[in-house]
């Protein structure tokens, strides 16, 4: 495997489901980042770890949990979510000097589709 | 006020023309740039970054960079077919922001 692999590709789940989207780096990178890309949206910055702490959360409701085990893979873990949580979920990672968590190009994972229903 | 502004298009160019692409921000403070080339159904990939104001190029693309317009630009020269994809603008400051993309579509 190379570069930034996600699994599952596609993902269709019900409301009252819990699935967790899993994301694993092999590009020795020490950040990684997970976005939501709905349609006519800007990506949205949903999570970020930095040396496997996370360091920007940014106002995600609590029906996504973030888990970072290990600099390599960082999962995303749903429960209860709404359809308006359907979306193309990326999972990115980079290589940040300081550790700060920004600043340096990303690389993309292909990402999860999700459709809830 | 958006972070990153970008015209949505969709950005229409002949086969062989030079495609622009515009992007401005409004974090001052802002130091690093990108252009992200995304195809439909798929994630997306990087094809430049710029730090320093001016002109990089790299093949058939150059972006430009002017941090007191607040303005980063993407040139794309005898555009191809395979262009044909949303460009999307990121700008690094306190955070990574990205625009919504410009839809570009190259005709033969």
């Amino acid at each position: 495997e190379t570069g930034v692999t996600q699994t599952p590709r596609h993902l269709v789940m019900g409301m009252t489901n819990k699935k967790s989207l899993k994301c694993e780096q092999h590009l020795g990178h020490n950040a990684m980042y997970w976005y939501k890309q709905s349609a006519k949206k800007p990506l949205e910055l949903m999570f970020v770890y930095s040396l496997e702490e996370r360091v920007e959360n940014n106002s995600v409701p609590s029906r996504f949990s973030p888990e970072c085990p290990n600099s390599s893979h960082l999962f995303l873990h749903l429960h209860t979510l709404q359809p308006e949580d359907s979306a193309l979920y990326l999972c990115a990672s980079s290589q940040e000097p300081s550790g700060r968590g920004w600043g340096y190009e990303q690389f993309f994972g292909p990402g999860t589709r999700l459709t809830v229903l | 006020q958006k972070e990153v502004e970008q015209n949505s298009g969709p950005l229409s160019v002949p086969e062989g023309a030079i495609a622009s692409l515009n992007c401005t921000y409004s974090d001052r403070g802002s130091q690093s740039f990108f252009w992200y080339r995304q195809y439909s159904g798929k994630s997306p990939e990087l094809i430049m970054f710029i730090y320093s104001n001016g002109d990089k190029e790299d093949g058939r693309f150059t972006a430009q960079l002017n941090k007191a317009s607040q303005y980063v630009s993407l040139l794309i020269r005898d555009s191809q077919p395979s262009d044909s994809a949303t460009y999307l603008c990121a700008v690094t400051g306190n955070q990574f922001y990205f625009g919504t993309g410009t839809s570009l579509t190259v005709i033969p």
